[in-house]
C-alpha cells in the first residue's frame, strides 16, 4: 500500500524567511509520480509540481524549489523568501496507476503554512 | 480553458433531501474523479470515471451515486445523507490516454456540503 507522510502539521514563519516542507513516501512501484499541491482557504487544489520516479533532478521555479531523493524516499519543498500569499495548506501526493490511464492520488495529511507579516 | 467548474459552491441539505453536485470540464479529459475532504484532512478518492465508465469505487456508501452523462460532465447524486457526510467534495479531471496520464489532475474549487 502506498503512503505519504508529512510530519509537520503546522509551520509558522515570519515573512521573507525560507521554509522547507518535508514529505516522505512509501511505495512498492518502480514507476510512480510525486506531486505537490497548494490548497488556499478558498478550497481548490492548485498544482505546483509533478516529478516522476526516474527523474531525481532537483527543480527550481521562482521562489519554489524541490529536492527529490529516492534513496531516502523524500520529496521536500522549499519556499525561499516567503510571502503572506504563500499561507495555505500544502499537500504532497503520490500517484498510482489504477488501470486504463486512471490515477489514484494518495495524499499526505498536509502541512498548514502560515506566513506572519 | 484549464478549469474544472463545480456547482454549487455551498450546499446545505437535510438528511431526507435528494440533491446533486455537478462538475464540468472542457479540457478533453477522459478521466474524472470525485474526492471527499473532511475538515483538516487530506482529500480521499471516492470514484473514478474513465471514458464515461465507472472504473473505481472506493467502497463508497450507496447514498452517494455518481453519474457521468458525457465526457465533460460528472455528477454526484446525494440521498439520505448523514451529518458525518458533511465535507468539501472535490471534482478533478485528467487525461486518460497513456501518453498523457500522470500529468497533473486539475481540481475544481469544490462544493462545501453541510448535512443537517
Amino acid at each position: 500500500a502506498q503512503k505519504v507522510t508529512q510530519a509537520q502539521t503546522e509551520i509558522s514563519v515570519v515573512e521573507k524567511e525560507d521554509v522547507t516542507l518535508d514529505c516522505v513516501y512509501e511505495t512498492r512501484d518502480t514507476t510512480y509520480y510525486l506531486f505537490w499541491y497548494k490548497q488556499p482557504p478558498s478550497g481548490e487544489l492548485v498544482f505546483l509540481i509533478r516529478r516522476n520516479s526516474f527523474d531525481e533532478q532537483n527543480e527550481i521555479s521562482g521562489r519554489y524549489s524541490w529536492n527529490f531523493q529516492k534513496s531516502t524516499s523524500s520529496f521536500n519543498f522549499t519556499i525561499t523568501a516567503s510571502q503572506v500569499v504563500d499561507s495555505a495548506v500544502y499537500f504532497c501526493a503520490l500517484s498510482e496507476v489504477a488501470g486504463f490511464g486512471n490515477e489514484k492520488l494518495t495524499f499526505g495529511t498536509g502541512t498548514r503554512l502560515t506566513i506572519i507579516p | 480553458d484549464t478549469e474544472v467548474t463545480q456547482t454549487p459552491k455551498h450546499l446545505v441539505m437535510g438528511m431526507t433531501n435528494k440533491k446533486s453536485l455537478k462538475c464540468e470540464q472542457h479540457m478533453g479529459h477522459r478521466a474524472m474523479y470525485w474526492y471527499k475532504q473532511k475538515a483538516k484532512k487530506p482529500p480521499e478518492l471516492m470514484f473514478v470515471y474513465s471514458y464515461e465508465k465507472l472504473s473505481i469505487n472506493e467502497s463508497v456508501p450507496s447514498r452517494f451515486s455518481p453519474e457521468c452523462p458525457n465526457s465533460s460532465l460528472l455528477n454526484l447524486h446525494l440521498h439520505a445523507l448523514q451529518p458525518e457526510d458533511s465535507a468539501l467534495y472535490l471534482c478533478a479531471s485528467s487525461p486518460a490516454q497513456q501518453s498523457e496520464w500522470n500529468t497533473e489532475a486539475f481540481f475544481g474549487q469544490g462544493t462545501r456540503l453541510t448535512v443537517v
